[in-house]
């Protein structure tokens, strides 16, 4: 089957540690994005990435860090410089270049700090 | 600043009504305008895309845009109990070729009363 997953789904950190949210893709999109949501809120955009080895800074990307060696992978790391780490994290892919970019969403890790 | 608002609700509808869901956005740039559904703890799932003016079917979802008001909403016709979730008005604000960020919403929490 064909689909988004991200692992753990659930993640609790201490204060001060960093942590890294998996995401991979068999959906062999190009296009891969991390947005954060907080409760009642809608989503914000971390980073996304278009292309292997190519990544941008979305609206809130401070404190986050991402790569994209893999065209299946797209690993965030939650550093210890980010203020406020505690939400619903989500990534996303989608086949660029058509002009329309639907996004497909993996089920989505809930980070808390303790 | 980009900006997508929608009424937080929540919106009560009776069973077999129709349910009308309203979105406004800032930017006049704006090429491509989803709607997700987001059942209480879950990821966001795509149910409905529209690209042109005027009005997009499919089955019991019905999507408007009008650009020139910047507008986009979703009917949902014979409502079920089962249309209970949050609904997020999504709108990609890029100016160019690729795949950017989608702009989100908070959210629309509709209610469907049996």
């Amino acid at each position: 089957d064909g689909g988004i997953t991200q692992s753990p789904k659930y993640l609790f950190r201490k204060e001060g540690q960093n942590v890294t949210l998996s995401c991979e893709q068999n959906l062999n999109h190009d296009a891969m994005y991390w947005y954060r949501q907080d409760p009642g809120q809608g989503l914000r955009l971390i980073y996304y990435s278009q292309i292997v080895n190519d990544f941008q800074k979305g609206d809130i990307a401070e404190g986050y860090s991402v790569s994209r060696e893999k065209k299946e992978s797209f690993p965030l790391t939650v550093t210890s410089a980010q203020k406020n780490p505690t939400a619903f994290y989500l990534c996303a892919s989608s086949i660029p270049g058509l002009g329309y970019n639907e996004q497909f969403f993996g089920p989505g890790t809930r980070l808390t700090v303790l | 600043q980009k900006e997508v608002e929608q009424n937080s609700g929540p919106l009560s509808v009776p069973e077999g009504a129709i349910a009308s869901l309203n979105c406004t956005y800032s930017d006049r740039v704006s090429q491509s305008f989803f709607w997700y559904r987001q059942y209480s703890g879950k990821s966001p799932e795509l149910i409905m895309s529209i690209y042109s003016n005027g009005d997009k079917e499919d089955g019991r979802f019905t999507a408007q845009l009008n650009k020139a008001s910047q507008y986009v909403s979703l009917l949902i016709r014979d409502s079920q109990p089962s249309d209970s979730a949050t609904y997020l008005c999504a709108v990609n604000m890029y100016s160019g070729g690729g795949a950017d960020g989608l702009t989100f919403g908070k959210g629309t929490h509709l209610i469907i009363q049996p």
